[in-house]
């Protein structure tokens, strides 16, 4: 079965701490996708990341990170120095490489505020 | 490129009422995907197209629900009759669903109250 647990559910951070979402997936797939996106207040998908299942090298984008751990798998996000505007919903979601169309399986999403 | 455009925003009908969401992918998208938004289920896939053609429709929950893509820019997701349990946001995504670049875009989505 696939699958892509978020066991944090809310999260509350003050203005410039770090804070790290955490994402667990499963899958027999030997090759897959992994993903975060953004869903702000305003409610619209915002696509983040894009990793593959042979690529385990972490990733850097400004105050966002990314370390995908296969031995546990895992994919999880750390921002640091959060910001008020970084408030919002993240997903992680999981694509199939046998599927290879963009087809999703998202987890449950965690709310993180940052307050000022 | 203008996005996934769908519409309405919102929609609130009354229960029984046929309800119908629209969609128009990415131009050169050849995947179009119908997802819906809940607090008790999540995201959760209800269809897909590939070249306008659907592909899996294991997600649509009830034989009221129907979609359609008369060809690769509109796409329309209805509900007939609508209930209050279909209350829910409607997201549809578009991607190239090639090797090397398939993340889906997302359009704004659509909030479906029904009452």
């Amino acid at each position: 079965a696939q699958k892509v647990t978020q066991a944090q559910t809310e999260i509350s951070v003050v203005e410039k701490e770090d804070v790290t979402l955490d994402c667990v997936y499963e899958t027999r797939d030997t090759t897959y996708y992994l993903f975060w996106y953004k869903q702000p207040p305003s409610g619209e998908l915002v696509f983040l990341i894009r990793r593959n299942s042979f690529d385990e090298q972490n990733e850097i984008s400004g105050r966002y990170s990314w370390n995908f751990q296969k031995s546990t798998s895992s994919f999880n996000f750390t921002i640091t120095a959060s910001q008020v505007v970084d408030s919002a919903v993240y997903f992680c979601a999981l694509e199939l490489g046998s599927s290879n169309t963009g087809k999703l399986i998202f987890g449950q999403g965690t709310t993180l505020q940052v307050k000022p | 490129d203008a996005g996934v455009i769908q519409s309405p925003r919102h929609e609130v009908t009354e229960m029984g009422q046929e309800v119908t969401l629209r969609c128009k992918p990415i131009s050169g998208h050849d995947y179009l995907f119908w997802y819906r938004q809940t607090m008790m289920r999540g995201l959760e896939l209800l269809i897909y197209f590939n070249n306008n053609v659907p592909i899996d429709d294991s997600g649509m929950p009830e034989d009221r629900f129907s979609a359609k893509m008369p060809n690769a820019s509109f796409s329309t997701l209805k509900i007939q009759p609508s209930e209050p349990r279909d209350s829910a946001v409607y997201f549809c995504a578009s991607s190239l669903g090639a090797t090397g670049r398939t993340e889906a875009f997302f359009g704004q989505g659509t909030r479906l109250t029904v009452v």
